[in-house]
């Protein structure tokens, strides 16, 4: 069965500074990642995914991710936060975006000025 | 881009009544459409997907006689939670695709602005 772990419940980093949130994933395939952002009482929004080709994606934003299969890892990059990013961040992975997707556990972005 | 629509946004009802969510793909014909329940602070599990004119598949621990699924058009799903009870408070998200459920399509899939439930 597919799973996504995000380590990091809650982040905290000052606006301007880089941001790195981690997602690791198991499936017995090639996996189909995503990443999503929540803001308070909203739906989701995809950021970017990943299917196959070029490892380092990039979505909107400003954000990146790169897919690592060797450490069955698809973390989510962002070389200067702006406060508005402040939301919950969600991996998912499935093999197929028509597919049902298994989301991780959320991770919490908090930006100080 | 794709818009997903949920109505309504919130609700309050009384135990034991029963409430409809619709969900609507305003300018794309959704061939699927999922169901996810999200409690606070946690991620989204999936209750069920749909496909236009077909039963609904629910996953395992999802009872399907309290949460009844309709997707009869292309751009409308309806979730409706039968008999609420105060353990059903919870934000319900929808989302909805142009692929096929369990295909390898790269079709995406687009989110609702997800409807607060909440049962008194």
């Amino acid at each position: 069965a597919q799973s996504v772990t995000q380590p990091d419940i809650h982040i905290t980093v000052s606006e301007g500074a880089s941001l790195e949130l981690r997602c690791n994933y198991s499936y017995g395939a090639t996996p189909y990642l995503f990443w999503y952002v929540q803001s308070p009482g909203q739906g989701l929004q995809l950021l970017l995914k990943y299917f196959s080709g070029d490892t380092l994606v990039q979505g909107i934003k400003g954000f990146e991710a790169e897919f690592k299969r060797s450490q069955s890892s698809f973390n989510l990059r962002k070389p200067s936060v702006h406060w508005s990013d402040a939301a919950e961040y969600f991996c998912a992975v499935g093999h197929g975006t028509a597919s049902k997707l298994t989301f991780g556990t959320g991770t919490r972005l908090q930006v100080t000025l | 881009g794709a818009v997903v629509s949920q109505h309504p946004s919130r609700v309050i009802c009384k135990s034991g009544t029963s409430v409809k969510i619709e969900c609507r793909s305003l300018d794309f014909q959704a061939t699927t459409m999922f169901w996810y329940r999200q409690f606070p602070k946690q991620s989204l599990m999936l209750m069920a997907t749909s496909n236009e004119g077909s039963k609904a598949t629910y996953e395992q621990g999802v009872e399907k006689d309290k949460f009844l699924i309709n997707h009869a058009s292309l751009t409308l799903s309806t979730l409706t939670v039968t008999s609420a009870h105060p353990e059903d408070s919870s934000f319900y998200i929808c989302s909805a695709s142009s692929g096929t459920s369990g295909g390898a399509s790269t079709d995406t899939q687009y989110f609702g602005p997800g409807t607060r439930l909440t049962v008194l």
